[in-house]
């Protein structure tokens, strides 16, 4: 069975600060995809980023970088001199992808809200 | 840019009415998916709905709730009879085709049951 976790589940930082969010996953599966999606205040889900099981390169997209390690089965996200509309709640989720049988649903964590003072 | 839409935004009923859950995914997804997120809990996967007929189900996904594309745009999700404990925002999401592809929200309904 699929699991994804967020062990952080609030962080709050002064602006410009890094920050980074851990997310660790389990999978039998060696065909997976991971991601991670922005719940802002709100309340939609936007898509920010998903990543394949054989693809460990990590990824920068302006100040939002991913760190994809197999070996420790995490996938966190760091936003580099955060700002206050980089407040909003951050979900890791995971899709199995072997045997065919998997139509693609999405297991979250539990999410970390992140808020950024002024 | 092409999108999903969800209505209403807002549901409110009172427990033991039936509610429908209206979603248009985007319009060359072939993947349709039902969420549920609990008031300050994470997202739940519900059901998964691919040529016409469930594909996945989860075990919140019980006879109360069932699911319908009536149309070549709708995709629906029905709660037979409300209770206080479905009050929560469901999202509806829809993707393209492979597994390959990213899995796309709309804005969600939120439903209130009293």
């Amino acid at each position: 069975a699929q699991k994804v976790t967020q062990a952080q589940t609030e962080i709050s930082v002064v602006e410009k600060e890094d920050v980074t969010l851990d997310c660790v996953y389990e999978t039998r599966d060696t065909t997976y995809y991971l991601f991670w999606y922005k719940q802002p205040p709100s309340g939609e889900l936007v898509f920010l980023i998903r990543r394949n099981s054989f693809d460990e390169q990590n990824e920068i997209s302006g100040r939002y970088s991913w760190n994809f390690q197999k070996s420790t089965s995490s996938f966190n996200f760091t936003i580099t001199a955060s700002q206050v509309v980089d407040s909003a709640v951050y979900f890791c989720a995971l899709s199995e992808a072997s045997g065919g049988t998997s139509y693609g649903k999405l297991t979250f964590g539990q999410g970390t809200i992140l808020t950024v003072h002024p | 840019e092409p999108e999903v839409t969800q209505t209403p935004s807002h549901q409110v009923t009172q427990m033991g009415q039936e509610v429908i859950l209206r979603c248009v995914p985007i319009s060359n997804h072939l993947y349709f998916y039902w969420y549920r997120q609990i008031l300050g809990q994470k997202v739940e996967f519900l059901v998964s709905f691919y040529n016409n007929e469930i594909s996945e189900k989860s075990e919140i996904f019980d006879d109360q709730f069932s699911v319908e594309r009536p149309d070549g745009s709708n995709f629906t999700l029905k709660i037979r009879s409300t209770k206080l404990e479905d009050s929560a925002m469901y999202f509806c999401a829809s993707r393209a085709g492979g597994l390959t592809d990213t899995q796309y929200f709309g804005p969600g309904t939120r439903l209130t049951v009293l």
